[in-house]
């Protein structure tokens, strides 16, 4: 079956531009997380739906990152006038049941450059 | 601070050698452990994970030990294979907590 896809995989942009990331979980997966992984290291959480329930930002660094899932499925992160230390792989996961519980799969990620 | 961390940053094994990745863990509240594999330009993949009521967890030539004495937790892989080459990160959640916390990764690297 389909696993999680992320769009664009790469993506370059001038600081202060704004930029979208999109993920798709796995179908019928309640929970949804992202990522930040900088370049040879581990994956800081950024933000985390599950269901209906208000989301869990408390990993997002700062008010220019904002997220939202549309229905319960299709996800986009959004950075504002980004920076280059935002310049990261952005990494979206899904899961099926309860939040930090269940085995979370990865998507192939995006990778944005702030030039 | 909790910190989930990892002992050797690169570990360099000869093909059909068995290896060895390992972590630490500081909150012994944690309860739920995972290890993932992470080629090059992909997402982590799930490799096994291990709920603190074991002590070990089998898979298909992977085996995770785990010892909450020490808070430690191991990853072995046996007949390591040139297709097994890539960064390993174990992970940690307990109850009550949304979010995995990652450490930063062993590469390993199988030599032919």
């Amino acid at each position: 079956g389909a696993g999680v896809s992320q769009s664009p995989s790469n993506k370059v942009t001038e600081k202060g531009k704004d930029v979208e990331l999109r993920c798709d979980p796995i179908s019928g997966h309640t929970a949804l997380y992202w990522y930040r992984q900088s370049l040879g290291q581990g994956l800081e959480f950024l933000i985390y739906f599950q269901g209906n329930s208000a989301p869990d930002k408390s990993g997002l660094p700062s008010d220019r990152f904002s997220a939202e899932r549309t229905g319960g499925s299709v996800s986009t992160l959004t950075i504002q006038r980004t920076q280059q230390e935002d310049s990261a792989v952005y990494l979206c996961a899904s899961s099926p049941g309860v939040a930090g519980r269940d085995t979370q799969y990865f998507g192939p990620g995006t990778r944005l450059t702030v030039l | 601070g909790e910190s989930v961390g990892l002992h050797l940053p690169t570990l360099s094994v000869q093909e059909g050698d068995n290896s060895i990745i390992n972590c630490a863990y500081s909150n012994s509240a944690s309860d739920y452990f995972i290890w993932y594999k992470q080629e090059s330009g992909k997402g982590p993949q799930f490799i096994i994970d291990i709920r603190s009521n074991m002590d070990k967890r089998q898979g298909q030539r992977v085996t995770v030990l785990l010892n909450k004495t020490v808070k430690h937790l191991s990853l072995q892989i046996a007949a390591t294979q040139p297709g097994d080459s890539a960064v390993y990160f174990c992970a940690e959640n307990r109850t009550g907590r949304r979010a995995l916390t990652f450490g930063s990764g062993t590469r390993l690297q199988v030599q032919p």
